[in-house]
């Protein structure tokens, strides 16, 4: 299985903030990469597939880069509504598996 | 706007077998352009991808659950399912369906159910 490990576990920002979210694959994967945010009590909501192309209605103050091994998730200007829980996911090989998350909590 | 529904009981005993619907409405299961999945979330916990069917019956599984599940379709009703079986407490998690899409990223999910393994 490929293992996705994110950094930081959790992270306090401000609102307006930039925020940075790295996922790192054991192997490579292209950029076979999506992310996900998640509220509580909330299931995930597709951001960002492929690396970096932005899903249908996701504000563009999030961007996704990398390939192979190395991603990040940037937040440009932090809002009230994004302090959420974030997700990575490999989609290059089955099983899918997913990175451990990253909280972003208000400072 | 495709939205998905999961259904089942929300308690189950340990060694018995979970069963879990997703009910698909604003669009069809058999379209041919996407997958449907379920992925579950132990409570406080990250995210496990359980497997993904076709709307042809072809499935992919999980290796840490795949003897314990199976994942089926019913076009006529424009739903999918889950069996779990042998359940233990670490089965206890919320449990989502989504729509998968062909390069495998999961949109939209359901609101998800939770499921605990409890006697």
């Amino acid at each position: 299985d490929i293992q996705m490990t994110q950094s930081p576990s959790s992270v306090s920002a401000s609102v307006g903030d930039r925020v940075t979210i790295t996922c790192r694959a054991s192997q490579g994967i292209f950029d076979w990469l999506a992310w996900y945010q998640q509220k509580p009590g909330k299931a995930p909501k597709l951001l960002i597939y492929t690396a970096s192309s932005l899903q249908s209605g996701v504000p563009s103050r999030f961007s996704g880069s990398g390939s192979g091994t190395d991603f990040t998730l940037t937040i440009s200007g932090l809002q009230p509504e994004d302090f959420a829980t974030y997700y990575c996911q490999q989609t290059n090989t089955f099983p899918l598996t997913f990175g451990g998350g990253t909280k972003v909590e208000i400072k | 706007q495709l939205q998905l529904q999961e259904s089942g009981p929300g308690l189950v005993k340990p060694s018995e077998t979970l069963s879990l619907t997703c009910v698909v409405s604003g669009g069809s299961i058999n379209s041919g352009t996407h997958y449907w999945g379920w992925i579950r979330q132990p409570p406080g916990k990250g995210l496990e991808w359980i497997g993904t069917i076709y709307y042809s019956g072809s499935t992919h599984y999980n290796p840490s659950l795949r003897s314990r599940v199976t994942i089926s379709v019913d076009t006529s009703k424009n739903q999918f399912s889950l069996l779990l079986t042998s359940v233990t407490a670490a089965d206890t998690a919320l449990y989502y369906c989504a729509r998968v899409d062909r390069y495998q990223w999961l949109d939209p999910w359901g609101q998800g159910t939770l499921v605990t393994v409890s006697s």
